[in-house]
């Protein structure tokens, strides 16, 4: 079935720092990928979204380009701020299989702190 | 446009009581999701309405949960005979097409 993984936490960096978070999917079909992030004690926010293979998801800085090739949906920030601590979940959403259900499957989540 | 509301933000029940939660979704967003979220991991996928119609369920909703969405608009989920594994964090999120939801801030259900 369809699922994601992504790279195991908890990442720490200082601020200005390069991130790199790694998500790989396994789905039939041709699914939308999305990253959401996840700040404490709140609800999940969408930070960006590729609905078709080669498209590049951008938002605040942050990037991720849907690569059918390697199955992959990887988020990177050249320059990371301290409020960009929190938790990121890498998704993805069914329609790829003509579902018209939209669910989304969602990795672990990654927690992220920056620091001063 | 208020977001996704939900309602309450935290509940501590006892085990074995029934509990109930609501959400709110944006106003033109026929489409609503229930998620469930333990501690360490993603959310899981619950259950889903088309306008007031409950399409789809997943196996995770056992017979002692039960949503409704009465005229399409706000939703209530209810768990009856609250367990111990039934602390999570439950997400409400709503959409209007499949490329993407709001999601509310949840509401966090202790069970002790």
């Amino acid at each position: 079935g369809d699922s994601v993984t992504q790279m195991e936490g908890p990442v720490t960096l200082s601020e200005e720092a390069f991130l790199t978070i790694n998500c790989t999917y396994t789905a039939t079909g041709y699914p939308s990928l999305f990253w959401y992030v996840q700040y404490p004690g709140e609800g999940l926010q969408l930070l960006l979204k590729a609905t078709k293979a080669d498209d590049k998801g951008s938002n605040k800085g942050f990037e991720a380009t849907y690569r059918k090739e390697t199955t992959s949906f990887h988020l990177e920030k050249g320059s990371v701020q301290v409020s960009d601590s929190a938790v990121y979940f890498c998704a993805l959403s069914d329609r790829g299989r003509g579902s018209t259900l939209g669910r989304l499957y969602f990795g672990r989540g990654t927690q992220l702190t920056v620091w001063p | 446009d208020t977001g996704v509301s939900q309602d309450p933000r935290h509940k501590i029940t006892k085990r074995g009581q029934n509990v109930t939660f609501r959400c709110d979704p944006i106003s033109e967003h026929n489409r609503l999701y229930w998620y469930r979220q333990t501690l360490g991991q993603g959310p899981e996928f619950l259950t889903y309405f088309q306008n007031e119609a409950q399409l789809e369920k997943s196996r995770l909703l056992s017979d002692r949960f039960s949503a409704e969405r009465p005229k399409g608009s706000f939703s209530t989920l209810e768990i009856q005979r609250t367990e111990q594994g039934d602390s999570a964090m439950y997400l409400c999120a709503s959409s209007l097409n499949l490329d993407g939801y709001t999601f509310g801030s949840g509401t966090r259900l202790t069970v002790v």
